[in-house]
């Protein structure tokens, strides 16, 4: 059955500083597709990232980026240069060939200014 | 910038009642889904819908559970008889196309209070 796994229920950064959020997951798929999502304070989760599982190279937006280290299972999230509107809840998921997304349980993110 | 919109915000209602969720999402948008979240638990999949069908769900989407499209904009999750342990945050989401890679976009969700 496929997990996801966050470690870190809250983390807190200091503005313009550098963080990374963890993600692990649990999976027999070769072929499988990894996210992640922000959700703000009483706001609808918006996509922020993702990652095919076949290519090699790590995904980037502008200062989020992503390590993926497939062996490791491990999906990665770090945000460069934090802003204070980057204070939310980071939700990593997984989905492959289904429909139906596998999330973890979240990692509250603190913004320090 | 199109959203998906969920009413009510906050749901409270007497265990044993029906309570029905509603969602709106964004217009173009062909597949439409629910999850829900307990306080603190992952957020997970209940049903998927496409073409006034349901084509995916999970074993949390049982007898209880319906879901509908009834005038082509909303999309509802009814719940019959609610029970304590149906308490969480609710979440509707819209996608153009099916597949995998393909994003879902939320809606801010709807917490449901059973009493």
């Amino acid at each position: 059955a496929q997990t996801v796994t966050q470690s870190q229920p809250e983390m807190s950064v200091q503005e313009a500083e550098t963080v990374t959020l963890s993600c692990t997951y649990d999976t027999s798929e070769s072929d499988y597709y990894l996210f992640w999502y922000k959700q703000p304070p009483s706001r609808q989760m918006i996509l922020v990232i993702r990652q095919e599982a076949y290519k090699q190279q790590n995904a980037t937006e502008n200062r989020f980026s992503v390590n993926f280290q497939k062996a490791a299972k491990s999906f990665s999230l770090k945000i460069s240069d934090s802003q204070l509107g980057d204070a939310a809840m980071y939700f990593c998921a997984y989905r492959s060939g289904g429909i139906q997304f596998y999330f973890g349980t979240g990692t509250s993110l603190t913004v320090i200014p | 910038e199109p959203e998906v919109t969920q009413t009510p915000s906050h749901q409270v209602t007497q265990m044993g009642q029906e309570v029905i969720l509603r969602c709106v999402p964004i217009s173009n948008h062909l597949y439409f889904y629910w999850y829900r979240q307990i306080l603190g638990q992952k957020v997970e999949f209940l049903v998927s819908f496409y073409n006034n069908e349901i084509s995916e769900k999970s074993e949390i989407f049982d007898d209880q559970f319906s879901v509908e499209r009834p005038d082509g904009s909303n999309f509802t999750l009814k719940i019959r008889s609610t029970k304590l342990e149906d308490s969480a945050m609710y979440f509707c989401a819209s996608s153009l196309r099916q597949g995998a890679y393909n994003e879902q976009f939320f809606g801010p969700g709807t917490r449901l209070t059973v009493l």
